[in-house]
């Protein structure tokens, strides 16, 4: 069962504060990771990906990878109003028979910056 | 301007009607998908295309079926026999197959059933 899971919200913070975003998946062999912001009503767009064990640094934003934890993490530093949507967490994770993947999404975790 | 568009943008079905939902896309992408979602649920994947004439069902494919050919289209049918069809239908394209490949969504389809 491929299942990709995300701290359940809502999660609510100060204008200014760090936005900390948790997703655990459950195949050890996933490549390939992504963060989509998805404001009310409105499609997911893309924010970071990461491909490598580390952090990766994008402006305010900054995903953590732990592949050995199988834990992967957004930072949003000094959080803006503007920020306020649900973040969707994916992974990309090995179809049946075929090195080929396909992404499983989290339910995302829903943000609030507050002023 | 390259992306991918849906049509219409909301769309009400009566029940025991089959419904086209559009999804056309100009970023030179092989590999298209179609994904539904349910207030306060993830994406699931309906159906996908790898290539022009080739698709494959996703996770919840019945009551559904689509379309390639054209590498620009993916039209996605919802028909009578998908039960529950109210939800969000967002199209997204990639470069080519799964693997490393960024999916870009398109602005998504609001289906209401009457």
């Amino acid at each position: 069962q491929k299942e990709v899971e995300q701290n359940s919200g809502p999660l609510s913070v100060p204008e200014g504060a760090i936005a900390s975003l948790n997703c655990t998946y459950s195949d050890r062999g996933s490549q390939s990771f992504f963060w989509y912001r998805q404001y009310s009503g409105k499609s997911p767009e893309l924010i970071m990906s990461i491909y490598s064990n580390g952090d990766k640094e994008d402006g305010r934003f900054t995903a953590q990878l732990n592949k050995a934890s199988q834990y992967v993490s957004l930072l949003i530093r000094d959080s803006q109003p503007s920020d306020s949507a649900t973040y969707l967490c994916a992974v990309n994770m090995a179809g049946r028979g075929s090195t080929l993947g396909r992404l499983y999404f989290g339910r995302g975790t829903q943000l609030t910056v507050w002023p | 301007d390259g992306g991918i568009t849906q049509s219409p943008k909301y769309l009400f079905r009566k029940e025991g009607q089959n419904v086209t939902l559009s999804c056309e896309q100009n970023l030179n992408h092989d590999a298209m998908y179609w994904y539904r979602q349910d207030p306060g649920q993830g994406l699931r994947l309906i159906y996908y295309s790898q290539i022009v004439n080739d698709f494959q069902k996703g996770d919840i494919a019945e009551g559904y079926s689509v379309s390639r050919e054209k590498k620009e289209s993916f039209p996605l049918t919802v028909t009578s026999a998908q039960k529950n069809p109210t939800a969000f239908y967002l199209c997204a394209s990639s470069i080519a197959v799964w693997g490393a490949d960024t999916q870009y969504f398109g602005p998504g389809t609001r289906l209401t059933v009457l």
